[in-house]
């Protein structure tokens, strides 16, 4: 079945202490992304990778860090997690190409105190 | 700047009519528009697109229509079931690149 995996689902975390959340796909997809989803503004995209260490900013990059080192795995990491980036991430992943159909993880609740 | 706004944040409709989404962006420079469903405590999935050559496109109950000149996409279902209360959101794809840009999202509730 196909699936991109997000662990964890949920996390209540305080301020400034370091945290990964994790994203794996079994379809062999070059294009990766992480989006979050705040209440009246959809989901925006924070980064995306285009293939193995291949990685660039999306529209809200700041406090967020990601690598790319395996092509089914996408980590997000926070650093230092401020009380702003309390929010619902979802990982996402597709082929190469406009016409290919982006697939979205289930999410992952994230609270910082 | 909010690139593709829908402006209903809610919609209700009684089962078996028509439910229409609609969704307004103001670049042109978009070649793909998407629908995706959410239920809650699931990730979005796709529902049906259309690319910018096209001005409607048809899956079963669901029916995407494109008026490129006034910026407007929007999305019927119909007959509407009860099944097919979520949260839609309206996506374009800008030329050249892969992301998505949401729009806000509407909520819909069918009511049986």
């Amino acid at each position: 079945e196909a699936q991109v995996t997000q662990n964890p689902r949920y996390l209540i975390t305080v301020t400034g202490k370091k945290l990964t959340v994790t994203c794996s796909q079994n379809m062999n997809h070059e294009y990766m992304s992480w989006y979050r989803q705040d209440p009246g503004l959809g989901l925006r995209q924070i980064y995306y990778s285009m293939n193995v260490e291949v990685t660039d900013k999306g529209d809200v990059p700041e406090g967020y860090k990601v690598s790319r080192k395996e092509k089914r795995n996408f980590p997000l990491i926070l650093e230092s997690p401020s009380p702003n980036q309390t929010s619902l991430y979802f990982c996402a992943s597709s082929g190469q190409g406009p016409g290919n159909t982006i697939y979205f993880g289930e999410g992952s609740w994230l609270t910082v105190v | 700047d909010q690139q593709v706004k829908q402006n209903s944040p809610s919609l209700s409709v009684q089962e078996g009519r028509i439910s229409i989404l609609n969704c307004d962006y103001t670049n042109s420079m978009f070649d793909y528009f998407l629908w995706y469903k959410k239920y809650p405590a699931e990730g979005p999935t796709f529902l049906i697109s259309i690319s910018s050559i096209k001005d409607k496109n048809e899956d079963g109950r669901f029916t995407v229509f494109l008026n490129k000149s006034a910026k407007h996409l929007s999305l019927h279902i119909v007959p509407s079931q009860p099944g097919d209360s979520a949260v839609y959101f309206c996506a374009v794809r800008p030329q050249g690149a892969q992301k998505l840009v949401f729009g806000q999202g509407t909520r819909l509730t069918i009511n049986p």
